[in-house]
Formats: C-alpha cells, sequence, structure tokens
C-alpha cells in the first residue's frame, strides 16, 4: 500500500466510448502525475499538476484529459482514444523531498 | 539531452547469487537518482534514492547502490539474490527540488531468478 490508489483496476473501452481513470492520494503531497507504460517502451511522462495547476503537457493528444479538482485527487479523461493507446497508466504523487509513490495503474484496452 | 541508459534489458542469475544491475545516465546538474522496482501487475515501488551525502546508498529488501559521478553510473546491487526479486528495476534520475520533480527513467532491466 503506497498511499496512491488508482482506480479502475482494468478497462476495456471501443474507439468511441468515453470514460475516465481515477487517483486519489493521501499523502499529502502537492504535486501528480500520470504516466503511461507500454511493453517493450521507457515510461513516458503525460502530465505534471502541482497544486492543482498543470505545469507539463508533454505533447499528449488532446484524446487524453486531465483533470486535478484538489491535491489529493487526479483524473484522466479518455475520449475516442485508438488501439495504441492500449497500456498501463500509472499515477503518482510527489513528496517534497522528490521521490514518486505510484499507484498500482489501470490497464487499458482499447478495442 | 537528459537520458537514462539501462544496458541489460534481461539479467538471470541463480538463487542465492549476487546481482548487479547497472545504470548510467545523462544529466546537466546534480542529480538526484532512484531505483524502483515493479513486479507484473503492479505499480513502481521505490528501492532508494540518492540526494547527497554518503555516495553508497542502502535500500529496501536488501538492496544497495553506488553513485559514482565520474562514471555517471548508479548501479544496484544484492548481495544474496531471493526468487521473489524477480520483477523489473527501473532507474530515474531528476532533479527533487525543480518545480515538476520530472523524472527520467530507464527502459527497465527484467530479473528472472533461477532456483
Amino acid at each position: 500500500e503506497t498511499g496512491v490508489t488508482q482506480t479502475p483496476r482494468h478497462l476495456v473501452m471501443g474507439m468511441t466510448n468515453k470514460k475516465s481513470l481515477k487517483c486519489e492520494q493521501h499523502l499529502g503531497h502537492n504535486a501528480m502525475y500520470w504516466y503511461k507504460q507500454s511493453a517493450k517502451k521507457p515510461l513516458e511522462l503525460m502530465f505534471v499538476y502541482s497544486l492543482e495547476e498543470r505545469v507539463e503537457n508533454n505533447s499528449v493528444p488532446s484524446r487524453f484529459s486531465p483533470e486535478c479538482p484538489n491535491s489529493s485527487h487526479l483524473f484522466l479523461h479518455l475520449h475516442t482514444l485508438q488501439p495504441e493507446d492500449s497500456a498501463l497508466y500509472l499515477c503518482a504523487s510527489r513528496s517534497f523531498t522528490g521521490e514518486l509513490f505510484f499507484g498500482e495503474g489501470s490497464r487499458l484496452t482499447v478495442l | 539531452a537528459q537520458s537514462v541508459t539501462q544496458p541489460d534489458i534481461h539479467i538471470t542469475v541463480s538463487e542465492g547469487a549476487s546481482l548487479e544491475l547497472r545504470c548510467n545516465y545523462s544529466y546537466g546538474a546534480t542529480p538526484y537518482l532512484f531505483w524502483y522496482v515493479q513486479s507484473p501487475g503492479q505499480g513502481l515501488q521505490l528501492l532508494l534514492k540518492y540526494f547527497s551525502g554518503d555516495t553508497l546508498v542502502q535500500g529496501i529488501k536488501g538492496f544497495e547502490a553506488e553513485f559514482k559521478r565520474s562514471q555517471s553510473s548508479f548501479n544496484l546491487r544484492k548481495p544474496s539474490v531471493h526468487w521473489s526479486d524477480a520483477a523489473e528495476y527501473f532507474c530515474a534520475v531528476g532533479h527533487g527540488s525543480s518545480n515538476t520533480g520530472k523524472l527520467i527513467f530507464g527502459q527497465g532491466t527484467t530479473l528472472q531468478v533461477k532456483p
């Protein structure tokens, strides 16, 4: 248990669906991250929020839309995804000393 | 450009044998260095970190790593591997005090442990 909870753990969606991934942290951190992990590729940073403000948007397609309503919650809204978007999506929160604490991930399959 | 290289994609060791996983980095400033471990179907768990001071750092599960600035390396070691250590290991570099605290990850090394 890392203090970062992601739901759902598994999601299967069609290319025309709209779904959301949720992340919640109970560690009192001020920064939260979305990473994408695909097979055979390094972790790809997608978005960073610090104090609920987006500070990094790593050239992510607009079909991924993040939302950070407060410092404990982070969402990733998904719309008209492509099969190549199938991956493990990892949420993390950052401590004041710089280390990231990861959730267990949401495994997304796009049909 | 900032980067992390883990030269070994797969490593197989026998249970009880020693282990060393290599990590080389390229970073313009004084780096913060991390090793994470990921078991199948799980997120990443922090094993250890180096910010400053003693270049040999101890982590959880009996792991240690040594920062060598002259070689731009931060190799992970364990004297005696257990079957439960089979997992994927990621080295990461960043600057903890930056606004984003962005970490750059290597491609990972998959460790297989033979009985």
